[in-house]
């Protein structure tokens, strides 16, 4: 079985603090990991992947396996940051299927 | 608009009658997903297929629930005998996929509401 974990339902920072949003994940094979993001009034949308060390929004996430982490980080919020993100994993060698997590909300005041 | 689109956006119902969704997906993917979401948590598994084949249904799935994609295009989910329990958002999401190949990217619709009365 997979399973991810967001701990936080609602983390509030203000404008320029570091950003970081947890999750922990549980598989026992090789694991992919996502980041989706939604904006206000939008659609779920991925922010980044695992495979692609990429940074989107000047946000990045490491893969930890021996902590199987892949918690997401920004030095530096925006207001524009505001939304649910929510933490997916993808299980290689076994169903493919995404699992999400239950998502943070995060709050950036100005 | 190309992406993935989802009719109706709202569906308010009463208990027992039986509800129909329609998927759209970006027109060259092969693989299509539909999820629940409820208030608080995150877009939970119901279904897929690969092309116009079900691969896999959701162990929490009720038999009351199907869903088809005919010719590997739209898809349709049903909800038969609705139940209160049944209100949520309805998500459906497509990629394109070769295999097995890394980094599958879902792309979501904007989701049916479903209200059971």
């Amino acid at each position: 079985a997979q399973r991810v974990t967001q701990p936080e339902k609602l983390l509030s920072v203000f404008k320029g603090a570091p950003v970081e949003l947890k999750c922990n994940y549980s598989y026992s094979g090789s694991p992919e990991l996502f980041w989706y993001v939604q904006y206000s009034r939008q659609r779920l949308q991925l922010l980044l992947r695992h495979i692609s060390r990429e940074s989107i929004k000047g946000f990045t996430a490491d893969l930890n396996k021996g902590e199987t982490s892949f918690h997401l980080k920004k030095p530096f919020a925006q207001e524009e940051d505001s939304a649910m993100y929510y933490c997916a994993l993808r299980g290689l060698g076994g169903s493919y299927i995404p699992t999400f997590g239950r998502g943070t909300s995060l709050i950036v005041h100005p | 608009d190309t992406g993935v689109s989802q009719d109706p956006r709202h569906k308010i119902t009463k208990r027992g009658q039986n509800v129909t969704f329609r998927c759209d997906p970006i027109s060259e993917h092969n693989r299509l997903y539909w999820y629940r979401q409820t208030l608080g948590q995150g877009p939970e598994f119901l279904t897929y297929f690969q092309n116009e084949a079900q691969l896999e249904k959701s162990r929490l799935l009720s038999d009351r629930f199907s869903a088809e994609r005919p010719k590997g295009s739209f898809s349709t989910l049903e909800i038969q005998r609705t139940e209160q329990g049944d209100s949520a958002m309805y998500l459906c999401a497509s990629s394109l996929i070769p295999g097995q190949a890394y980094g599958e990217k879902l792309f979501f619709g904007s989701g049916t509401q479903l209200s059971v009365l």
